[in-house]
């Protein structure tokens, strides 16, 4: 079964509107999680590293103010989409590292569509 | 030069084919190499791990690495319309989970 669940797998919004997106660790604790951004036929684009309780750390390019990353607990990341705009839709993509394992597993992914 | 390149495909193979699925890289010091499965509009889901060069095997799955070539190969034998995703490889210098490097993926379509 699932070892990292993300919610929701799909989510259409207005533009300027925010969207929050979910991703849990389920059987085992992460310090760490990972958010990608996936467009069609591409691979995965880092974005940002998502550590428990501290700042995440966003890759270049990356808007801190538009990507809000929050990892209140062990289990638990969050990445807000703020205002968004159509631009901003595309496939997301949350991962966690489970030390146990030495491997990271994917979350679902959430298809966002901004209209 | 990217730091990783795969063959985007697609790639089309009839039932029971043996399919190879091929990543090249620049970085020497990748040790970690990963093979994910990704269903459409799914999460990707790791199919094979390894570390260093040599080969591992998984059912009807082999990964192969070799470090010296910078390259790293993945076999589907008897090949299911299921395979039917894009796979993606993916190698890193560290074990911590950051720094993974992505392919782009392989999208891999077996017929019945």
């Amino acid at each position: 079964g699932a070892v990292v669940s993300q919610h929701p797998s799909r989510v259409i919004c207005k533009s300027g509107t925010s969207v929050k997106i979910e991703c849990r660790s389920l059987d085992f604790q992460a310090t760490t999680m990972f958010w990608y951004r996936q467009f069609p036929k591409k691979s995965l684009m880092l974005m940002a590293t998502s550590n428990e309780g501290s700042k995440a750390t966003y890759e270049q390019g990356v808007e801190k103010d538009k990507f809000l990353i929050n990892h209140a607990s062990l289990t638990l990341s969050t990445l807000t989409v703020t205002s968004a705009h159509p631009e901003d839709s595309s496939f997301y993509i949350c991962s966690a590292f489970k030390i146990a394992k030495g491997q990271a597993f994917f979350g679902q992914g959430t298809r966002l569509t901004v209209v | 030069q990217k730091e990783v390149e795969q063959d985007p495909g697609p790639l089309s193979v009839p039932e029971g084919a043996i399919v190879s699925l091929n990543c090249t890289y620049s970085n020497s010091a990748f040790q970690y190499f990963m093979w994910y499965r990704q269903y459409s509009r799914k999460g990707p889901e790791l199919l094979m791990y390894t570390y260093s060069s040599g080969n591992k095997e998984d059912g009807r799955f082999t990964a192969q690495v070799d470090k010296s070539s910078k390259y790293i190969s993945l076999f589907i034998r008897d090949s299911q319309p299921s395979d039917s995703a894009t796979y993606l490889c993916a190698m890193s210098a560290d074990n911590y989970g950051q720094n993974f490097v992505f392919g782009p993926g392989t999208r891999l379509s077996v017929l019945p």
